[in-house]
Parts: structure tokens; sequence; C-alpha cells
């Protein structure tokens, strides 16, 4: 079975601009979450989708937005892009049944704001 | 809400000695505990996790952990390090009312010297 596919694993953007980031679940897992990790921060927690709809949000601006498909894949968003949003921003997928409910990351896809 | 501590951002292992990696949570609802692994550029791979159950629970890659309820822990150990070991290491905590998000501790930077 398939991983977690996170692309683009790399970007480079400039301040101002904004950013598409994709995420493709394992095969029928219906949770998608997304996580920040900086060396400063470390991994927070940014927005959780379970079959479309934003179930659980992390303190973060509203330049940070996301969405959920049909088909379980997640996009994430981030407008004007400012040189601290430079960060590995991880997907993680679970099937979020039962009370196991464990998360699988993909590799990350790591912005650069300059 | 619930948060996780753990202590030492660094720890230097000889190879073949007992790796010991200390987490300590904090949550008003029994939590679930998850250990994960991440190496240089790559996502977090799960190494273990506490749902219920048996408190000493085994990983992958030789890893243990147990739950101690009165100490609010859930430390890592390995009885003997090897070089593949070197990575960071996270402890993670979630709960029933927050499924989707993880709360994570800062890392642990496992150094494995010769």
């Amino acid at each position: 079975k398939a991983g977690v596919t996170q692309t683009p694993r790399y970007l480079i953007k400039t301040r101002g601009q904004q950013v598409t980031l994709s995420c493709s679940p394992i095969s029928g897992h219906r949770s998608v979450s997304w996580y920040q990790q900086t060396p400063g921060q470390g991994l927070q927690f940014l927005f959780e989708y379970f079959s479309e709809t934003q179930r659980n949000k992390g303190n973060f601006p509203g330049r940070f937005s996301g969405r959920q498909f049909s088909n379980s894949r997640s996009e994430m968003n981030v407008s004007t892009l400012e040189l601290g949003d430079s960060a590995l921003y991880l997907c993680a997928s679970s099937a979020a049944t039962g009370a196991t409910n464990i998360q699988y990351f993909g590799a990350g896809t790591r912005l650069s704001v300059l | 809400a619930q948060s996780v501590t753990q202590l030492g951002s660094h720890v230097s292992v000889s190879e073949g000695a007992l790796v010991l990696l200390r987490c300590n949570y904090s949550s008003s609802v029994p939590p679930y505990l998850f250990w994960y692994v991440q190496y240089p550029n790559q996502g977090l791979q799960l190494l273990l996790k506490y749902t219920t159950g048996a408190t000493l629970v085994k990983g992958i890659n030789g890893f243990e952990a147990e739950f101690k309820k009165s100490e609010t822990s859930f430390h890592l150990t390995k009885p003997s390090a090897h070089m593949s070991d070197a990575a960071e290491y996270f402890c993670a905590v979630t709960t029933t009312d927050s499924w989707g998000k993880l709360q994570f501790g800062a890392g642990t930077q496992v150094v494995v010297t010769p």
C-alpha cells in the first residue's frame, strides 16, 4: 500500500506570494492533518480535515488555510508569505476509526521564503 | 488541553549502551501516547504507541516504552544503541476529544558514538 505522498518536496517563494501544497493520503484514510516544523517552534498542528470538513484547527493566522476533496486528498494554502513561514510542512493521514488513530506522515514539503 | 515535555534536547550515547529518552505528559483526560522518529530530510515514522491496556509497549527496532500514570511519564528505552539509531525522537499525545491533533514535545536529538 502506498504511503502518504506530499508534493512538491521543495519550494522556493518570495515574500508576498502565495503557495499551495498537496497531500495524498494512504488509500482508505479519511483524515488528513497538517503540521509545521521549524527549528524554533518545533512541530505545530495547523489543522485536520475529515470527510471534507475541518474538524480541528491550530493557532495559526487566517493566511493558512486548507481543504479536502472527496477522494480525501488535501491541499494547504498559505497566502501573503512571510519570511517566518519558511518551514517543513508535514501531512499525516489516519483511518480515524477506533482508539488507535495512528497518524502516518509523508516526507514533507520544505518551503523557503526569500 | 494536553502537553508534552521531553527532557534533554540532545543525548549522546555510546554504541551498545542503553538509550533512555524521557517524556512527561499533561492531560486532563486519558491520553494516547506515541513516539516518533525522524531521520534527516524525512517525515516522522511511528516507533510505538500506547492507547489502553498493557502499560509496557514494544515498538520497532528494539524500542519499548512504559506508560506510568502516577508519574505522567512515557519514557522510551532501547537496551543497546546502534549507529542507525542516530535521529531525532518526538513524544506526542492526543486524546479522544482531539482526534487528528497530535501535541508534540520539542524533540530529542540522539547522537551515537562508536
